[in-house]
């Protein structure tokens, strides 16, 4: 089993939707929790860090579930221009600042 | 503000011939600092980390190595290429523990 896994997609939806992705990760002592998006043959850009407590930028609310060990990310009122690749990344306690990702879910959104 | 630089951006390799690529960050001082690679259509793996100059640790075995002369430069090398050094190169600094922000990569192809 991957430390941290996502779904593929892709996630095809129109505009106006609401979509939301999840991402598990096996290592229940993990610290801190990213989400990245990345635009096709470009380098991943970090979009929020996810808090205990949840937290929410504009249209994009993240939640973390430490019980179940899971983050989401749920786009609302989607826009052309969030097509893209959304990587999730899980900190590991202990040690260095290394960060474990997601092989990522790619979005699709269309007119 | 932090900027990263990564070069060259795109770059064609015949097998067995060596390798050298520069990531250099400014605006900050005593980085943390990465390399990934991605292949295709996968997840960021990574290769090195360094917490300061001289600094390197491996996280896979593999045909490359990094070297950090500097302390706000990163340099991934290899004596000699093999087809599946292909993919998607990137370093990514952060400023303390947490956050990790990528430069804007390096496109291998070996042939």
């Amino acid at each position: 089993r991957k430390e941290v896994e996502q779904d593929p997609g892709p996630f095809n939806v129109p505009e106006g939707a609401t979509v939301a992705f999840n991402c598990t990760y096996s290592n229940s002592a993990s610290q801190s929790f990213f989400w990245y998006r990345q635009d096709c043959r470009k380098e991943p850009k970090l979009l929020m860090s996810v808090y205990s407590s949840g937290n929410e930028d504009g249209r994009f609310t993240a939640q973390l579930n430490r019980a179940s060990q899971y983050i989401s990310l749920l786009i609302r009122d989607s826009k052309l221009s969030d097509s893209a690749t959304y990587l999730c990344a899980v900190k590991r306690s202990g040690g260095y600042n290394k960060l474990i990702f997601g092989a990522g879910t790619r979005l699709a959104v269309h007119p | 503000s932090q900027t990263i630089h990564q070069w060259p951006a795109t770059l064609v390799q015949p097998v067995g011939s060596p390798l050298s690529l520069e990531c250099t960050v400014e605006g900050t001082s005593n980085p943390n600092l990465y390399w990934y690679r991605q292949a295709a259509g996968r997840g960021l793996q990574l290769l090195f980390y360094s917490v300061g100059i001289g600094q390197i640790s491996s996280e896979v075995p593999q045909n490359l190595s990094a070297s950090r002369p500097q302390d706000r430069q990163f340099i991934l090398s290899s004596k000699k290429l093999l087809l599946s050094d292909s993919g998607f190169y990137l370093c990514a600094w952060s400023p303390t523990n947490n956050e990790q922000f990528f430069g804007p990569g390096t496109r291998l192809t070996v042939l």
